[in-house]
């Protein structure tokens, strides 16, 4: 079966440091997302992309959030300059029809550990 | 906004026992999707099954099924034959089918346990 790929699995960074989360949607689909899970507590939808724009955001993802799908196969997450709260597990997820979220997929997340 | 309501934390079933996790939402949209995914300690999300609130039918996936209210905006679900693999959380979604972002909205999640 086909699947959304995040690397890496954990992340450690330092307060006020640059990290990229890295996803790989799968091949042929079209609407990408991110969403984030504090431990313990529920998934927090981020972002939504379709188009090679963003559709959608929350307000979590403030100026220092940022999406790309800089080579038509990976599809990144910045965060500029990460803050303790910023720890969580971060998951891509895809789908090839967003209007119905058919066939969305989740990876396995990576976790983000903000010292 | 849309909110969703799961309102047991926790729950507890014995091995081939049927067990019903609960969900409602809040929302005035009339067409929507709802969803339940289940959340292993891998931490994976993983789709157990999803209901148009179009359908009148309810959504079977093998051993799970839901009991869907759509005046009542209650989602329920029921696992049967309950195996130890079912052990997880368990989140309960809602989505818009309008608008152009698609999110997810979801639960604070059930935690069930299958005990032997």
């Amino acid at each position: 079966e086909p699947e959304v790929t995040q690397t890496p699995s954990h992340q450690v960074t330092q307060m006020g440091q640059e990290v990229i989360l890295r996803c790989v949607p799968i091949s042929n689909h079209l609407y990408f997302y991110w969403y984030r899970q504090i431990l313990g507590q529920k998934v927090e939808f981020l972002v939504s992309f379709y188009n090679n724009e963003i559709s959608e955001k929350s307000e979590i993802f403030d100026d220092q959030f940022s999406v790309e799908r800089p080579d038509g196969s990976n599809f990144t997450l910045k965060i500029r300059s990460t803050k303790l709260e910023d720890s969580a597990m971060y998951f891509c997820a895809s789908a090839l029809d967003g209007a119905t979220n058919e066939k969305l997929f989740f990876g396995s997340g990576t976790q983000l550990s903000v010292l | 906004a849309q909110t969703v309501t799961q309102s047991q934390p926790e729950m507890s079933v014995q091995e081939a026992e049927t067990v019903t996790l609960s969900c409602t939402y809040d929302t005035s949209e009339n067409n929507y999707y709802l969803f339940w995914y289940k959340q292993p300690p891998s931490r994976q999300m993983i789709l157990v099954i999803r209901q148009e609130a179009y359908k009148q039918q309810n959504a079977t996936e093998n051993r799970f099924s839901v009991n869907f209210q759509k005046a009542a905006k209650s989602f329920s679900l029921k696992i049967s034959d309950s195996q130890l693999g079912d052990t997880a959380m368990y989140f309960c979604a809602f989505m818009k089918s309008s608008g152009s972002g698609y999110a997810l909205n979801f639960g604070k999640g059930t935690s069930l346990l299958v005990t032997p």
